[in-house]
């Protein structure tokens, strides 16, 4: 089975700054998507990332704060720009199941942990 | 708006005992339904996927149910073992764009 992997698995960072995460998927896949999962909340849908094409945003989140890259069908990245304490969360991507020859199933990293101080 | 809720919010049980994890709807028009467990720095595990037109998937000890027209899934455990402390997450997929609409999860602690 496909694994997908992420880096950095956790970070601490100070207000103001940038963190870019990145995903990796070793199996080539349409779509990824971009999780976010606040202290003690479920996962909330930042964006969905097609190869080729512009990320599409959920309502609450803007292509400013959290820019999107899909440069090949196997990688994305995330990254959280201009960073307050609210966005401390642990931040995961997804991608269809290709591999499985089920795409109705999404797998996930095992996320990002991310503090802003 | 679609809304998935999820009860309880934390169970605690001894090992051995057969359990069932809710998780409910606001709409009946949905695409499928999948039920993730997620542990403690390792993100999500796929464990079953209902799609729309069936009632329900089983596999080893874990059985989900669907039943749409109560707006309302099921993941029933059998003989629960202390591996099984995680928290059960359902999310539901309203149609064919992959989004997922999670609750807000289950918190499950078996004790030796």
């Amino acid at each position: 089975s496909a694994v997908i992997s992420q880096k950095p698995s956790r970070d601490i960072c100070q207000r103001g700054t940038s963190l870019t995460i990145q995903c990796q998927v070793d199996s080539q896949v349409t779509m990824m998507f971009w999780y976010r999962q606040q202290p003690g909340q479920s996962l909330t849908l930042i964006a969905t990332a097609n190869q080729g094409s512009e990320a599409t945003y959920e309502s609450g989140f803007v292509i400013d704060k959290f820019p999107i890259s899909r440069p090949n069908l196997t990688f994305s990245t995330l990254t959280v720009s201009n960073m307050s304490p609210e966005d401390s969360s642990i931040y995961l991507c997804s991608a269809e199941g290709v591999w499985t020859g089920n795409t109705d199933t999404q797998y996930f990293g095992p996320g990002t942990r991310l503090t802003v101080l | 708006k679609q809304e998935v809720t999820q009860i309880p919010a934390a169970l605690s049980v001894p090992e051995g005992e057969n359990l069932v994890l809710n998780c409910s709807f606001t709409d009946s028009a949905i695409y499928n339904l999948q039920w993730f467990r997620q542990d403690p720095g390792k993100g999500l595990t796929s464990l079953l996927l209902i799609q729309s037109s069936q009632r329900e998937q089983t596999s080893g000890r874990l059985n989900a149910s669907l039943d749409k027209s109560s707006g309302r899934s099921t993941l029933y455990i059998a003989a629960s073992q202390p591996g099984d402390s995680a928290t059960y997450l359902c999310a539901m997929q309203a149609d064919s764009s992959y989004k997922l609409i999670f609750g807000s999860g289950t918190r499950l602690l078996v004790r030796p």
